[in-house]
């Protein structure tokens, strides 16, 4: 119930393609989700992030699509770069016992061909 | 990264020592947390803490330790109980109070158990 499922994770776009990454969860007290992007050897960076009562976040080249009856969300990356080359991880947040917990995808490596 | 200061960054350790990672942050943040990284895996909630004097396990607390004696540290102490530590080890802050707070994070330590 506390899992996130990332799909894919590896991924291989061409440069100026639409890249796309999907999550999936099942535990309905998730109520904030935020997308990370870590390059090698660094900690992961806040990317972007959306409520579950909005379907939709665009930011620049990223936008988030939410679907929460069916408990899915997807990174899309427009026109991607080769400096778009890193592992994202999408995350959702939980309060448990009092506390907030980030729960982690087991993320997706994407390769910007030039 | 983003006033969170990891050290060492790289460490190496022979089997049975018990090791300390340190955690600084100067955001005065609430919030602290200690994640383990390994590949394919994604992240992994090790220790979190909401005020000092007080902390949680997390997922996988066997083999590591914590102490929150100040409101900007958070060391993580590696023990010899811990079966696999060779990993990337993440510290992250987030602010306090009601509502998700996304979580900052800090650069990184990669232990390496000899």
């Amino acid at each position: 119930q506390q899992q996130v499922k990332q799909s894919p994770q590896s991924l291989i776009v061409q440069k100026g393609g639409i890249s796309i990454i999907n999550c999936a969860y099942e535990n309905t007290a998730f109520d904030y989700f935020p997308w990370y992007q870590q390059f090698p050897g660094k900690g992961p960076a806040l990317l972007i992030a959306i409520r579950p009562d909005v379907s939709e976040k665009k930011e620049g080249r990223f936008t988030i699509s939410f679907n929460k009856s069916a408990k899915q969300f997807s990174l899309h990356i427009m026109d991607s770069q080769p400096g778009d080359s890193a592992t994202y991880f999408c995350a959702a947040i939980v309060f448990s016992q009092g506390a907030q917990k980030l729960v982690f995808g087991q993320g997706t490596r994407l390769t910007i061909n030039p | 990264d983003g006033g969170i200061t990891q050290s060492p960054k790289y460490l190496f350790r022979k089997e049975g020592q018990n090791v300390t990672l340190s955690c600084e942050q100067n955001l005065n943040h609430d919030a602290m947390y200690w994640y383990r990284q390994d590949p394919g895996q994604g992240l992994r909630l090790i220790y979190y803490s909401q005020i000092v004097n007080d902390f949680q396990k997390g997922d996988i607390a066997e083999g590591y330790s914590v102490s929150r004696e100040k409101k900007e540290s958070f060391p993580l102490t590696v023990t010899s109980a811990q079966k696999n530590p060779t990993a990337f080890y993440l510290c992250a802050t987030a602010r306090g109070g009601a509502g998700a707070n996304v979580l900052t994070f800090g650069a990184g330590s990669r232990l390496t158990v000899l």
